[in-house]
């Protein structure tokens, strides 16, 4: 299976503070990555496809970027309702995989 | 207004199977496939695999593969994950997911349902 690492695990950011969390693929993924955000208790929330392609109603404030093995999600000006714990995701392969999650606290 | 519906939790013992349903709401349901997702308490997502109503393909992760069963029924729009052999590892929230898929190409999970706990205790 293809392994997805995030960085950081964990992170404490101010509010206005743009942040960005990088995922990285064990092997080429070319740009089939997806970013989820999930709130204690709640679902998954779908933020981005094909790594940079904003899913309709998310706000503007969020953007992916990358190809291959590397990419980001950056959120240019954070806000509270930006905390939760977010996910990048592989769809290239036939196993699909998430990356461990990276926690943002406001 | 597109939804997918989860049944409630359960309750099961170890060695036991689980059966979870997944009802889907607002959109034609052979027209996008179906993902299984398994979150243990305080841990990340797990991916256990998808299944096409249209064709009834399935691909399961190569953890699961043999102890998951993934079946449609198209007449309800209803999407299935049975788990056999139950230990207290698969004590989880268990999500379905819709595939976002164009051509032959998958981009993610779209909507999402709202999971269903899974504990296993004797």
């Amino acid at each position: 299976d293809i392994q997805m690492t995030q960085s950081p695990s964990s992170l404490s950011a101010s509010i206005g503070d743009r942040v960005t969390i990088t995922c990285r693929a064990s092997e080429s993924v070319r740009n089939y990555i997806s970013w989820y955000q999930q709130k204690p208790g709640k679902a998954p929330k779908f933020l981005i496809y094909a790594a940079s392609t904003l899913q309709s109603g998310v706000p503007s404030r969020f953007s992916g970027s990358g190809s291959g093995t590397d990419f980001s999600l950056t959120i240019s000006s954070l806000q509270p309702e930006d905390f939760g714990t977010y996910y990048c995701q592989q769809t290239y392969s036939t196993s699909w995989t998430f990356g461990q999650g990276t926690k943002v606290e406001v | 207004q597109v939804q997918l519906v989860q049944t409630g939790p359960e309750v099961k013992k170890p060695g036991a199977s689980v059966k979870v349903s997944c009802k889907a709401l607002g959109y034609t349901f052979i027209n996008h496939g179906i993902s299984w997702v398994r979150q243990a308490p305080g841990q990340g997502l797990e991916w256990m695999g998808r299944i096409s109503p249209y064709t009834g393909d399935t691909s399961y992760a190569q953890k699961f593969q043999g102890r998951v069963t993934l079946t449609t029924e198209i007449s309800t729009n209803t999407a299935y994950m049975e788990l056999r052999s139950l230990t207290s590892d698969d004590t989880a929230v268990f999500y379905c997911g819709r595939n976002l898929q164009m051509g032959s190409y998958y981009f993610g999970m779209d909507v999402w349902g709202q999971g269903t706990t899974v504990t296993v205790s004797s």
